[in-house]
C-alpha cells in the first residue's frame, strides 16, 4: 500500500533557528495533512493541502505541496520553545477513508 | 478540549483480562477511527467506521474487537492481549464527505495509555 516517508525523525535546534521536515509519498496524493503532537498530548490538525504546488502559511509555519503531489514540507521560521513536539504528515491511502501517517519528526528547541 | 473523549486515560491489564476502551465524540461527525501509537512507529490505523458501519479493518488481530453502536460512540474490546500490544490507543473522528476520496481533518481524543503485563 501507499507509504508516507518522513525525514528527519529527530531534530534539535537552537531557539531562533529555522526547522524543516519533509514528507514523501510513493504515490500521488489527492491531499496531504499536517498534525502536531505536543509531548504527552494527542495529534492536533494543522492544515490540509490539496492543490499541486500549493503553499500555505500560518504565522511562522509554511507548508508546501509539491508539483507532482508526492511530497510536502513544513518549514518553521525562528523556532520558539512552544514549537516543541512531533510533526506528522498524513495522506489518504488506498481505502476510502484510510489516512496513513508518516513516522513524524520530533522537534526539540534548545532555549 | 477536542470534542472527542476517551476513557479510561490509563489502563493496566494482564494477558488474561478482558477490558474495553471507550470513545465518544460530540462533534456530529459521521466517521470514527481507532489508531495505535507505539514508540518509534508511525500511527497505525486499526479500524474505521462510517455511519456505524465498519469500512476498514487494517489486518488487526482478533484479540482487538471494535464496536460502534451509533455514530457518536466507539468501543475497543480487548482480550488475551500480549505485552507488545502496550501502546497509546487514539480515537479520532471526522466528517467524511460522500464521494470524496479523502477525509476531513481528524479530531483526536487524548488517548488511552494501555500497559499489558
Amino acid at each position: 500500500g501507499q507509504q508516507v516517508m518522513q525525514i528527519p525523525q529527530y531534530q534539535h535546534v537552537q531557539e531562533g533557528e529555522d526547522f524543516t521536515t519533509y514528507c514523501n509519498s510513493s504515490t500521488t496524493l489527492s491531499n496531504i495533512q499536517w498534525y502536531k503532537q505536543r509531548p504527552g498530548g494527542h495529534p492536533v490538525f494543522l492544515i490540509q493541502l490539496v492543490k499541486s504546488g500549493e503553499v500555505k502559511k500560518q504565522k511562522r509555519l509554511t507548508f508546501q505541496f509539491g508539483e507532482a503531489k508526492k511530497n510536502s514540507s513544513l518549514h518553521i521560521t525562528a523556532t520558539q520553545t512552544t514549537d516543541v513536539g512531533t510533526y506528522f504528515c498524513a495522506g489518504p491511502s488506498g481505502g476510502y477513508q484510510k489516512v496513513t501517517f508518516g513516522i513524524g519528526t520530533k522537534l526539540q528547541v534548545i532555549p | 478540549e477536542t470534542g472527542v473523549t476517551q476513557t479510561p486515560r490509563h489502563l493496566v491489564m494482564g494477558m488474561t483480562n478482558k477490558k474495553s476502551l471507550k470513545c465518544e465524540q460530540h462533534l456530529g461527525h459521521n466517521a470514527m477511527y481507532w489508531y495505535k501509537q507505539s514508540a518509534k512507529k508511525p500511527l497505525e490505523l486499526m479500524f474505521v467506521y462510517n455511519f456505524k458501519e465498519q469500512t476498514e479493518n487494517n489486518s488487526v488481530p482478533s484479540r482487538f474487537s471494535p464496536e460502534c453502536p451509533n455514530s457518536s460512540h466507539l468501543f475497543l474490546h480487548l482480550h488475551t492481549l500480549q505485552p507488545e500490544d502496550s501502546a497509546l490507543y487514539l480515537c479520532a473522528s471526522s466528517q467524511h464527505q460522500t464521494g470524496a476520496p479523502n477525509t476531513g481533518e481528524l479530531f483526536f481524543g487524548e488517548g488511552s495509555r494501555l500497559t499489558v503485563l
